[in-house]
């Protein structure tokens, strides 16, 4: 029982072409999240919603949307890809209670190249 | 904007002994500092979090410190194994606020 699972996990794409990763959490977070890690390994946070409420967005392409339907689930559509797009996605998800500090449980990341 | 330094270099160390890791972080003091684990291909996972005003926590062979005068935690596997080696990202967030940084992770090799 997979807690965050995003799909799929690897992708092979064209430049110019528009692709989609989906997530879903079965832990009953509040808050969701998007983060890349580039070839240096850096994570770095794209975007969070909390209660399908957009509330972080990082300075991230237009060409990248995300969307929740509903709280357990997190879709990253991504437009028109360029070769620096390629990196593995994380999906991951928190609890709501920022006091006890916002632990975070990733899936296991999308690996994405654009050639 | 914040700032976390891990040494990015790899840390080998001989099976049994005590691997340190460290965390720095420049600007504001965190209310918490997280440490994860990521294995190649694979997403982190959480290990330890440690509040501002807690000196010490521990999990097992795991012990974290943070030292806000430093503006510096230590992660600590004692006798450690091989099974351990892995990059360990050090997190941290602000008080009030949702965000959590991420530094850059170091990778830590146990030698058998």
């Amino acid at each position: 029982d997979t807690a965050v699972s995003q799909t799929p996990k690897y992708l092979v794409t064209q430049m110019g072409n528009d692709k989609s990763i989906k997530c879903e959490q079965n832990l009953g977070h509040d808050t969701m999240y998007w983060y890349k890690q580039d070839s240096k390994k850096f994570l770095k946070i794209m975007f969070s919603y909390n209660n399908k409420e957009l509330i972080i967005n990082e300075t991230v392409p237009n060409r990248f949307s995300p969307k929740s339907p509903d709280k357990a689930h997190l879709n990253l559509h991504i437009n028109s890809l360029e070769l620096g797009d390629s990196a593995v996605y994380f999906c991951a998800s928190s609890p709501r209670q920022a006091t006890s500090g916002n632990t975070i449980y990733f899936g296991e990341g999308s690996w994405l190249t654009v050639v | 904007s914040q700032k976390i330094e891990q040494n990015s270099e790899a840390l080998n160390i001989q099976e049994g002994k005590t691997a340190t890791l460290t965390c720095n972080y420049t600007n504001y003091s965190p209310a918490y500092l997280q440490w994860y684990r990521q294995d190649p291909g694979r997403g982190p996972v959480f290990l330890l979090l440690i509040r501002e005003n807690e000196k010490e926590k521990r999990k097992e062979r795991l012990k974290v410190t943070f030292d806000t005068t430093l503006k510096q935690s230590l992660f600590h596997i004692t006798a450690s194994q091989p099974a351990d080696s892995a990059t360990y990202l050090c997190a941290l967030s602000l008080r009030g606020y949702q965000k959590v940084t991420f530094g850059i992770g170091t990778k830590l090799q146990v030698i058998p």
